[in-house]
């Protein structure tokens, strides 16, 4: 069955700190992974997309990397803002159905001043 | 462009009423999706479109949703009769498909807020 997990559910850091969030997926056949920002009361933003290929990809301060052999990504985010505070989603999708994007259920980041 | 635009952001009604999303795609995209949004299950993919030809809609979850792409530009989604369980955010989002392989970024609008009492 296709899933993806996300950890943790939530968490709370200090502003200025460093942080990284995981996700674990058991698509197959993998095709790529997404990781989007969703704010409070808004919709998800795109943050970076990575393929099979792809083991990093960087957006600003957002850190993606991808072990496509482990099935296992990360987000980090360098020198946290208040602006950062959102919640995280990992979105898998698989070759053959493109359009079909397997979410976690996020995790929710509180930064603190 | 202004993004993915949806209408209402808002809506509370009365068990049993029934209830129209509406959404505008941004213009050039070839691709549109409503997703349901809820605490418990997080997002879930209800139909896609393809140039506005429904797709797959297996993520409906019952008769009472039903879902049109009339043009390229405007999409809804409707629920009759609602029912309190229906209570979630509605995300509509859009992309352009080059290719079975190509990244196909999506891009949400700000959603629709249903409460149905």
């Amino acid at each position: 069955k296709n899933q993806v997990e996300q950890s943790p559910q939530s968490l709370i850091i200090l502003e200025g700190k460093n942080c990284t969030l995981q996700c674990n997926y058991t698509v197959s056949p993998f095709s790529n992974l997404r990781w989007y920002k969703q704010d409070t009361g808004r919709g998800p933003v795109s943050l970076t997309i990575m393929t099979f290929s792809e083991n990093t990809k960087s957006n600003g301060r957002y850190t993606a990397t991808l072990d496509a052999d482990t099935k296992q990504s990360s987000l980090h985010i360098t020198a946290s803002q208040l602006s950062d505070s959102a919640s995280y989603i990992c979105v898998v999708s698989a070759l053959g159905g493109t359009y079909k994007y397997i979410f976690g259920t996020g995790t929710r980041l509180k930064v603190l001043a | 462009d202004a993004g993915v635009i949806q209408s209402p952001r808002h809506e509370v009604t009365e068990m049993g009423q029934e209830v129209t999303l509406r959404c505008k795609p941004i213009s050039g995209h070839n691709s549109l999706f409503w997703y349901r949004q809820t605490m418990m299950r997080g997002l879930e993919l209800l139909i896609y479109f393809n140039n506005n030809v429904p797709i797959d809609d297996s993520g409906m979850p019952e008769d009472r949703f039903s879902a049109k792409m009339p043009n390229a530009s405007f999409s809804t989604l409707k629920i009759q009769p609602s029912e309190p369980r229906d209570s979630a955010v509605y995300f509509c989002a859009s992309s352009f498909r080059a290719s079975e392989l190509a990244k196909n970024i999506q891009y949400f609008g700000a959603g629709t807020r249903l409460s149905v009492l």
